[in-house]
């Protein structure tokens, strides 16, 4: 199975927002309300910041929010702040008792 | 809180053995699945296989079944992770990650890792 897709790069000036898309089919994303986000930064483990397509983890911050239409998820990040520079997955689960993961998306903050 | 631990930095040849491991503590950690990721290159995550440490119930990505063998001891609340022909292409990052919700694993997301363990397979 291949992996979710996501575009290669965002970028975004501090202060705007931005979206992170992530494609799939009707058995991951189309099927399940389990799409997960998590950040990344260099040379650290993954972080989840949303789970169950739209939900924030404790201490998260407001300004991640997660939604999904058909077969795509959204990861939006609002009032960009420098900190936000990260790399960000999504993931689904696959009607095949699989997971699958985005191939990442970097966010440059300018 | 959960925490998980990892085994330190692999150096191996292509055909040796290796088996890295991940110990959970904290909170009910014994009720918790414990999973495998992949990170080559510094990019994109790969989903391995999960062990449920209680009864080592295991599942497995079909991409690398039959390429590892993930087991675990509830004992001591230590999932493993293990090849016995490493090949190049098994260098990489290697994260162990638990999912927010205890006794469950499919549909869940990981909300807590360790600190990952890095696989070099070099000759």
């Amino acid at each position: 199975q291949s992996a979710l897709a996501q575009p290669a790069s965002v970028s975004g000036s501090p202060g705007q927002s931005i979206t992170i898309s992530c494609t799939g089919t009707s058995n991951d994303i189309g099927r399940y309300e389990t799409v997960a986000w998590y950040q990344q930064h260099p040379d650290k483990a993954p972080k989840l910041i949303i789970y169950d397509v739209r939900y924030r983890p404790s201490g998260v911050s407001h300004r991640f929010s997660g939604s999904k239409s058909d077969n795509t998820a959204s990861l939006t990040i609002s009032g960009l702040q420098p900190e936000d520079e990260a790399d960000y997955f999504c993931a689904s689960y696959v009607r095949s008792n699989n997971l699958l993961f985005g191939g990442g998306t970097k966010l440059i903050v300018l | 809180d959960v925490q998980l631990v990892q085994s330190g930095a692999e150096v191996k040849k292509p055909g040796e053995s290796l088996r890295i491991s991940c110990q959970g503590s904290g909170n009910s950690i014994s009720n918790y699945w414990i999973a495998w990721v992949r990170q080559k290159s510094g990019r994109g995550l790969e989903w391995m296989g999960i062990v449920y440490p209680g009864d080592s119930d295991t599942r497995y990505n079909p991409s690398f079944q039959g390429q590892i063998t993930i087991s675990a001891d509830k004992s001591i609340n230590t999932a493993y992770l293990q090849w016995n022909n490493l090949k190049a292409s098994d260098t990489a990052i290697y994260y162990c990650a638990t999912p927010r919700t205890q006794l469950l694993w499919f549909g869940e997301a990981f909300g807590y890792w360790g600190q990952g363990t890095v696989v070099t397979v070099s000759s």
